[in-house]
């Protein structure tokens, strides 16, 4: 079955902790990206990979970090978590990109609280 | 920037009611436009998806909305809502330019429907 998958699903950690949310794609997709979801705010980019060992910052970077060694895993670090940084983090992935004739796939989110 | 515009914030139907949910978006060139739907505690879900040709599209569970290129607009209806879909909707456009501006999403409509 094709899916994008995060790990964990839920989260609870103190501040300064540094933790890595893992995410993984079976559909051979070059891009994946990482979004965080804020009530009132919808979805905002935070990071995108457009293919192996090629990383660009999206519209809300800071105190994120992301990775891209192999083509299905994108990680998304925290090196110190902060409060304002409790979200729902979605990863999604596409066969190329986001230009025309894409379709995006998500996961299933991950609930983080920085306490 | 290119921006996408959700009207309704929070609609709340009685079964078996009519639904429009307006979305707008800003980009003037070509652009692929996409309807998502978040199930409490769920990921997002693709719904429909408009990429060219025919600009009524068909969706599932019922739904469609229509691409209207001279008001900018791909708003999602449905003509009879049951419980059932109550969820978050949101509406995305990727244009061709590509990139991480590429995919934009609207903030999102919280739709109850009450029994």
């Amino acid at each position: 079955e094709a899916q994008v998958t995060q790990n964990p699903r839920y989260l609870i950690t103190v501040t300064g902790k540094k933790l890595t949310v893992t995410c993984s794609q079976n559909m051979n997709h070059e891009y994946m990206s990482w979004y965080r979801q804020d009530p009132g705010l919808g979805l905002r980019q935070i990071y995108y990979s457009m293919n192996v060992e090629v990383t660009d910052k999206g519209d809300v970077p800071e105190g994120y970090k992301v990775s891209r060694k192999e083509k299905r895993n994108f990680p998304l670090i925290l090196e110190s978590p902060s409060p304002n940084q409790t979200s729902l983090y979605f990863c999604a992935s596409s066969l190329t990109g986001t230009g025309i004739g894409n379709t995006i796939y998500f996961g299933e989110g991950s609930w983080l609280t920085v306490v | 920037a290119q921006s996408v515009s959700q009207h309704n914030h929070h609609v709340i139907l009685s079964e078996a009611a009519s639904l429009e949910l307006g979305c707008n978006y800003s980009y003037g060139g070509t652009v692929n436009l996409f309807w998502y739907v978040q199930y409490p505690g769920q990921h997002l879900q693709l719904l429909l998806k408009y990429f060219s040709g025919d600009p009524l599209v068909k969706g599932i569970k019922g739904f469609e909305a229509e691409f209207i290129k001279s008001k900018f607009s791909f708003n999602l209806r449905k003509p009879s809502v049951q419980w059932s879909d109550t969820a978050e909707y949101f509406c995305a456009v990727l244009n061709s330019g590509g990139g991480a501006d590429g995919l934009t999403f609207g903030k999102g409509t919280h739709l109850i429907i009450q029994p």
